[in-house]
Formats: C-alpha cells, structure tokens, sequence
C-alpha cells in the first residue's frame, strides 16, 4: 500500500457527462500529479500541483482541470466526456515539488477506471 | 521519434531465468532514470532509482543507465512467478517545471512460468 488513496475505484458514465476525482496524498507529501493511463498511449502525465499551486502540465486536455486543496488532497474534473476519455486515471504524490530528491520517488495511488459509454 | 520507447512484449520467461528490460530515449537532458512495477488492476510501484549513468543494485534487481547510448535496462536474477508485471521504465530532467516530470515507457509486460 502506497498510502495514496483514490475515489472512485470505477466510475461509468456517458458521453457529454462530468465527473470528478479524488485523491488524497501520501501523509506529508506536497505534491500531486495526474497521470492517465490508456493501452494505446501509455502512462502520461497531466498536471502536477505543489501545496496548493499549479506546478506543471503536460497532456492535459482544455476540458480537463484539477485543484489541491488547503488540506492537500486534489480533485481532477473531466468534463464533457467522449469514449476516447475511456482511461485509467492514476494519482501520485511526492516530498518535493522540484530539486533532485524528489524527482523520482513519486507514490502511486491504485486508479480510477473511467469508462465512458 | 517518442521520447522513451519500450518493447510492449510481452515476455514469458521460466522461473529461475535472468531477465532483461530495455528502455531507449531521445531526450540527452534526461538525468533520472527509474524503473516501476505494475501489477495487473494496480498502481505503478517504484522499484529502482538511479541517476546518471552506471549501475545499481538492490536484491535480485540491477539497473544499468548508459547516456552515451541513450539506453536503460533492469536485470532480474533467478526470476520467480511473483515477478510476472508489467514492467514501466520513466525518466525525468535535472531540473523543476514540466521537464521536472516523468515521462514513462508504455512498459514490458513479463510473465514468468513456474
């Protein structure tokens, strides 16, 4: 066990919906990052937040957004939803929002698999 | 040209074999190479950590980095079923910001045959 955790562990939904997700991060830890996982495209990041602040974004979609808040868990919106959405949607957390020690020590939680129909 | 490229596999093995993971890179300001494990329906664990170039060792697993090549690997000795994974090799810049986060491999699935 990580000590990352996630809600919902499966989520289905429809075409044009709006779902969120949660993540509560390692005790301690300041970092969040989203990643999503698909079997053609792989494990690719999203978003990083760093104690409440956007730190980073990669291959975040327009209709996709994420918060951290105060007591540092996030939530990742995705809205307006199509099949191609159809994913696993990992959480991570980490010590460090930038420096050398805590690049690679990211924590993972156990997903949320979204479905879209 | 991808960033990180993994042969998908995947790779069936009997139990007790030396096995071999490969990642290739493109990217030369990569500096943190790692090695996760992902169990079927599981988060990605982090198995080894190592910067630069060189090797390193912990139990039965050995990550190797050579920059001049661009080229990563992780050796498992006397590999038992427990092993059987989806293996995910990632890497990361020197530095904060978005080069400051991983970019993954879309992994090497394993199994190993008692």
């Amino acid at each position: 066990d990580s000590g990352v955790t996630q809600t919902p562990k499966h989520l289905i939904t429809a075409t044009g919906q709006r779902v969120t997700l949660r993540c509560s991060p390692r005790s301690g830890d300041l970092s969040v990052y989203w990643y999503q996982q698909s079997l053609d495209q792989g494990l690719q990041f999203l978003i990083q937040y760093y104690n409440g602040e956007e730190r980073a974004k990669g291959n975040i979609l327009e209709r996709f957004s994420a918060q951290q808040f105060p007591d540092l868990h996030s939530e990742l919106n995705l809205s307006s939803l199509e099949l191609g959405d159809s994913a696993l949607y990992f959480c991570a957390s980490s010590v460090e929002g930038t420096g050398i020690a805590g690049l690679g020590e990211q924590y993972f939680g156990p997903g949320t698999r979204l479905t879209v129909t | 040209q991808k960033e990180v490229e993994q042969d998908p596999g995947p790779l069936s093995v009997p139990e007790g074999a030396i096995v071999s993971l490969n990642c290739t890179y493109s990217n030369s300001a990569f500096q943190y190479f790692m090695w996760y494990r992902q169990y079927s329906r599981k988060g990605p664990e982090l198995l080894m950590y190592t910067y630069s170039s060189g090797n390193k060792e912990d139990g039965r697993f050995t990550a190797q980095v050579d920059k001049s090549s661009k080229y990563i690997s992780l050796f498992i000795r006397d590999s038992q079923p427990s092993d059987s994974a989806t293996y995910l090799c990632a890497m990361s810049a020197s530095y904060g910001g978005s080069q400051g986060n991983l970019i993954f491999g879309k992994g090497t699935k394993l199994s190993v045959k008692p």
